[in-house]
């Protein structure tokens, strides 16, 4: 299985702050790698797919890079709304996996 | 608008069996892969389960194979898991969500999601 480590696994942060969120896999994926956003009770978000590809409707503040074994995602201005937690995934192969989450709390 | 509703969580008691359904909407039902997910209490998401948009082909995680089904009819853009032989580790929250691209394409994600419903495994 495609394992996928996340760091940190918690950040603090303020508001206006640039934050980056880094995937890392075990082996190489491509580009097949999704961000998914999560607040409390909610089912998550569709952020970032094919590891740079903005989803339709969500705020160009988000952006995401990387290729292989190293991806990013950054916030480059961080909003009130965007304090969640943030998880990437692969869908290169079955099992499609996810890492392990990304708290961004406010600081 | 595009949606997934699930239903059918609850209470259920170790060994039990439950069956879970995700009625689909706002779009071709046939078109796309259904997906699915997990999240235990407090913890991560875990993908469970995928089915093609014609039925004809399952993928299950190990931690659920031989115990859930996927299943889907068309006819009634329905998606379904039969979950049986449950356990304490499969209490969590399962949410239902579509593909936006077929298998092996760098573009596949989860991009519409439903909102979760409960399975608690407990005596």
């Amino acid at each position: 299985d495609i394992q996928l480590t996340q760091s940190p696994s918690f950040l603090s942060a303020s508001v206006g702050d640039r934050v980056t969120i880094t995937c890392r896999a075990s082996q190489g994926i491509s580009s097949s790698l999704a961000w998914y956003q999560q607040k409390p009770g909610r089912a998550p978000k569709l952020l970032i797919y094919g590891a740079s590809t903005l989803q339709s409707g969500v705020p160009s503040s988000f952006s995401g890079s990387g290729s292989g074994t190293q991806f990013t995602l950054t916030i480059s201005s961080l909003q009130p709304e965007d304090f969640a937690t943030y998880y990437c995934q692969q869908l290169n192969s079955y099992p499609y996996t996810f890492g392990q989450g990304t708290k961004l709390e406010i600081k | 608008d595009v949606q997934l509703l699930e239903s059918g969580g609850g209470l259920v008691q170790p060994g039990g069996s439950l069956r879970l359904s995700c009625a689909a909407s706002g779009f071709t039902f046939t078109s796309y892969a259904m997906i699915w997910v997990r999240q235990a209490p407090g913890k991560g998401l875990e993908w469970v389960s995928s089915i093609s948009g014609d039925g004809k082909s399952t993928v299950y995680a190990d931690s659920v194979k031989g115990r859930f089904t996927i299943s889907r009819d068309n006819s009634k853009n329905t998606l379904y898991l039969q979950m049986s032989s449950l356990r304490a580790e499969d209490t969590a929250v399962y949410y239902c969500a579509k593909t936006s691209h077929d298998y092996g394409d760098p573009k596949r994600a989860f991009d519409i999601w439903g909102q979760g419903t409960m399975v608690t495994v407990s005596s």
